[in-house]
């Protein structure tokens, strides 16, 4: 299994693009979840799934949009890159009940310059 | 209001030394889970250990051991004779039961642990 993937790992966009960050699970979780982690300030919850065709958002989602058409797959998009979203990217999964732990995958380094 | 703090942004020791790692948490619910993660340098999130509200057993891995203490609502983590390889930042997170607000862990800040040889 190859657990939580995400791509890209590294990336630099400008003031005013768009992309999207890529998250993949093969474990057959039904939750999975974005978080933004900025130096000290540990992570943030940006938006989560409880399934496919079923998101809600976190702590800070202004500035991103995410969709679950599928199981394996939850991918988050920026619109209009802005400075402030310059940040590490985690994408999580977990099987059902608030007791299991989250597996990660490896993250994505933004730059927005 | 902040619902996991971990007091400590840095901690600096030299090698072989303990070092206690401390989270304090807040929250309403009578059934939780606190867990602890490792962030090395290489940025990977290794889960380390999760401990739910009714089980205030003090638990040990090797050299590392977890003290939860419901009355002071602490999870605390200690690092017995500590090595070169321990050094990262560690991370404690909550899980509410009835979480009204968003699922998903609620993380600390964490600490930053340097580990001197």
């Amino acid at each position: 299994n190859a657990g939580v993937t995400q791509t890209p790992k590294f990336r630099i966009l400008k003031i005013g693009q768009s992309m999207t960050l890529q998250c993949a699970q093969d474990m057959n979780h039904n939750y999975m979840y974005w978080y933004r982690q900025d130096p000290g300030m540990g992570l943030k919850l940006i938006y989560y799934s409880v399934g496919a065709g079923i998101t809600d958002k976190g702590e800070v989602p202004n500035g991103y949009n995410v969709s679950r058409s599928t199981t394996e797959d939850f991918p988050l998009r920026l619109e209009l890159a802005a400075p402030s979203q310059t940040s590490v990217y985690f994408c999580a999964s977990r099987r059902q009940g608030r007791s299991e732990k989250l597996f990660f995958g490896s993250g994505t380094q933004l730059s927005v310059l | 209001a902040q619902k996991v703090t971990q007091a400590q942004t840095e901690i600096s020791v030299v090698e072989k030394e303990d070092v206690t790692l401390d989270c304090v948490y807040e929250t309403r619910d009578t059934t939780y889970y606190l867990f602890w993660y490792k962030q090395p340098p290489s940025g990977e999130l290794v889960f380390l250990i999760r401990r739910n509200s009714f089980d205030e057993q003090n638990e040990i891995s090797g050299r590392y051991s977890w003290n939860f203490q419901k009355s002071t609502s602490s999870f605390n983590f200690t690092i017995t004779a500590s090595q070169v390889v321990d050094s990262a930042v560690y991370f404690c997170a909550l899980s509410e039961y009835s979480g009204g607000g968003a699922d998903g862990l609620t993380f600390g800040k964490g600490t930053h642990l340097i580990i001197q040889p």
